[in-house]
């Protein structure tokens, strides 16, 4: 199936440790997104990158970091784990150089610090 | 920063009715996307829609861009439309897809 894949799809862990989540595309597309939606819902943008080239670098802690080997796959680490980490993280796709800036989600990773 | 307020923000529903939901945003966009959070939590395209009107079964969409706002229709309502509903903008001259604050639809049986 033609998607975006996550892994894993729950991730439950201790304060300080440090953890990674996985994502990949096949749907062609340049440019790969991290998202953290809270515990209201909210959904926000972390991070942009088009075809391995970091663009959107929002106001998160230095504790995330991204990393795009090419541009299927978008991993994020998250180093000294809080509890304010706890929330749901959306991976997504899109073919922004085409100007049909369809972004398609992940199934997404929920991630309890405890 | 724009801001991107949906309302009702809760909405409850029999099977079978018709709803409504309204998206506004404080300023100009380049595109605008609909989004259904299913119970399980996966985000699924509903529609891209930057103008005009587009139909895909039992559900359609309109945007007016000059006036700042969204509509998504939902008609003959089933227990799976249940979740909650988001709209998305891309603000001009601005990468990043701004989430409204969402709508959540219960439909009973």
């Amino acid at each position: 199936d033609t998607a975006v894949s996550q892994t894993p799809k729950y991730l439950v862990t201790q304060m300080g440790n440090d953890k990674s989540i996985k994502c990949e595309q096949n749907l062609g597309h340049d440019t790969m997104y991290w998202y953290k939606q809270d515990s209201k819902k909210f959904l926000k943008i972390m991070f942009s990158y088009n075809n391995k080239e970091l663009i959107i670098n929002e106001t998160v802690p230095n504790r995330f970091s991204p990393k795009s080997p090419d541009k299927a796959h978008l991993n994020l680490h998250i180093n000294s784990l809080e509890l304010g980490d706890s929330a749901v993280y959306f991976c997504a796709s899109s073919h922004r150089t085409s100007g049909y800036n369809e972004q398609f989600f992940g199934p997404g990773t929920r991630l309890t610090v405890l | 920063g724009i801001q991107v307020e949906q309302s009702p923000p809760d909405l409850i529903l029999q099977e079978g009715a018709n709803s409504t939901l309204r998206c506004n945003f404080s300023d100009s966009v380049n595109n605008l996307q609909w989004f259904h959070q299913n119970p399980w939590g996966q985000l699924i395209n509903l529609f891209y829609i930057p103008s005009g009107t587009k139909q895909n079964g039992r559900l359609s969409a309109t945007t007016v861009a000059t006036e700042r706002y969204s509509l998504l229709y939902i008609s003959s309502s089933q227990t799976t439309d249940s979740g909650v509903y988001f709209c998305a903008v891309y603000p001009f001259g601005n990468e990043k897809l701004t989430f409204g604050t969402g709508t959540r639809l219960t439909i009973i049986p």
